[in-house]
């Protein structure tokens, strides 16, 4: 069974950056899905950062944007994140997750979940 | 981006209870809509998409309904497992959002 399994520090400076890595067990990165990331913190709750598709299309939210940036590594069959200018409101448990489609291709979902990483951001 | 809003942010329920969760969009989002439960520590799992299918091997006693921008999460009969957060999630348009959750406590 697919399992996606995240990776990166736990500690990072403010104003620092985080890079985070998703692996996607079975190598199935090329397949029709999103590879996504979100994040879960006590102050705001659940929130996408953003995703990619195997072709490096890419989908940001724009609370982030200009600080996230989402890339493949099709070789590795893993995704990763790299978000920037970090601040204390980024201490959060980080999500990978996959944004599969439907058996009638008309809806898709967040199907598969990592374990999630918690990333503090303090000096 | 689209605001969820879920009610009640808490409820108190014991085994056997029906309970039922809302979750209303800040504009119309079709039946774009999931439902997660999470437990401590570990990952948002899918119940309910497109408002009302049952992801696979997810009990019965879960239902979803609504469309446009009300939504309903419904628990038959309250199972111990089913302690939990619950959150709805709008796919209509990216930015996916999500409600703030609902946390079912044990009465």
């Amino acid at each position: 069974q697919v399992q996606l399994r995240e990776s990166g520090p736990g500690l990072v400076k403010p104003s620092g950056t985080l890079s985070l890595s998703c692996a996607v067990s079975d190598g199935s990165i090329s397949s029709n899905n999103w590879w996504s990331w979100v994040r879960q913190s006590s102050g705001k709750g659940l929130e996408w950062i953003g995703e990619i598709y195997h072709t490096g299309s890419t989908k940001y939210n724009p609370s982030l944007r200009g600080r996230v940036s989402i890339s493949v590594d099709k070789s590795k069959t893993q995704f990763s994140l790299t978000l920037s200018s970090l601040t204390a409101a980024d201490t959060a448990v980080y999500f990978c997750a996959r944004r599969g489609i439907d058996a009638y291709g008309a809806h898709w979902y967040f199907d598969l979940w990592g374990r999630g990483t918690l990333v503090i951001v303090s000096s | 981006a689209i605001q969820m809003t879920q009610s009640p942010s808490s409820l108190s329920a014991s085994v056997g209870d029906r309970v039922i969760i809302s979750c209303r969009a800040s504009q119309d989002i079709r039946n774009n809509l999931a439902w997660y439960q999470q437990h401590p520590g570990k990952a948002p799992q899918l119940l309910i998409y497109a408002s009302s299918t049952l992801q696979g091997g997810v009990p019965a006693r879960f239902s979803g309904s609504g469309s446009g921008t009300d939504f309903t999460l419904t628990i038959s009969s309250l199972q111990p497992e089913d302690f939990a957060t619950y959150y709805c999630l709008q796919d209509y348009n990216d930015p996916w959002t999500f409600g703030q959750g609902t946390n079912v406590e044990v009465k």
